[in-house]
């Protein structure tokens, strides 16, 4: 049964950085897509983008400027840079796998709360 | 980008009820379509995939259908378990979108 445990720094100010990483336990990593979605407090829920084994990436077009996602298949481990962020980035930010043909998205990781204040 | 517009935004309904949720695509998204069950501070999890298709151990209980670019998800008894916030989201074309949510809630 494969698990996703994501973490990374909880706390930033404006204009940092947000760094997350999500850990795949269990289960292939070459056979699907990781995505990266989040979601502010209360509100819904919005896709940033994916990458594969082979470090191939879709990003949203909304974030795509300050968006990076990463792999590091000797890990079974996939990255999460946004740069330059604001409040408005304040969000639960989520990982998740999704299959290499398609995009429904399962499972999840448990989520890191990323809140930008200064 | 695709807009999904989820309908009713909330629900109030009762142990034992046969509700139905639905999600209108702003464009032909084919059966490309998933939905997602949210309790609070928790993670989505996937209920139904390819419009209609039961992810494995979820209840059958809870059905997908599509009637062009319309889609619903039916729960056909409700269980106390079953309230929560219900997500679709499509995956035809990028970017990824997501409805803005139904809360389901106990009457």
């Amino acid at each position: 049964q494969v698990q996703l445990q994501q973490w990374g720094a909880g706390l930033l100010k404006p204009s940092e950085t947000l760094s997350l990483t999500c850990g795949v336990y269990g289960g292939s990593f070459r056979d699907y897509y990781w995505s990266w979605i989040r979601q502010p407090p209360g509100k819904g829920l919005e896709w940033i983008g994916k990458i594969n084994h082979s470090g191939s990436t879709n990003y949203n077009p909304s974030l795509k400027s300050r968006v990076t996602i990463s792999v590091d298949t000797s890990k079974n481990q996939f990255s999460l840079k946004l740069t330059s962020v604001t409040a408005a980035d304040t969000a639960v930010y989520y990982c998740a796998r999704s299959p290499l043909q398609t995009d429904w998205l399962d499972p999840w990781g448990q989520g890191t709360l990323v809140t930008v204040s200064s | 980008a695709i807009q999904l517009t989820q309908s009713p935004s909330s629900l109030s309904a009762s142990v034992g009820d046969r509700v139905t949720i639905t999600c209108r695509a702003s464009q032909d998204i084919s059966s490309a379509l998933a939905w997602y069950q949210q309790k609070p501070g928790k993670a989505p999890k996937l209920m139904i995939y390819d419009a209609s298709s039961l992810q494995s151990g979820v209840p059958s209980r809870f059905s997908g259908s599509v009637s062009g670019t319309d889609f619903s998800l039916t729960i056909s008894s409700l269980q106390p378990a079953d309230f929560a916030t219900y997500y679709c989201q499509q995956f035809n074309t990028y970017p990824i979108t997501f409805g803005q949510g139904t809360r389901l809630e106990i009457k």
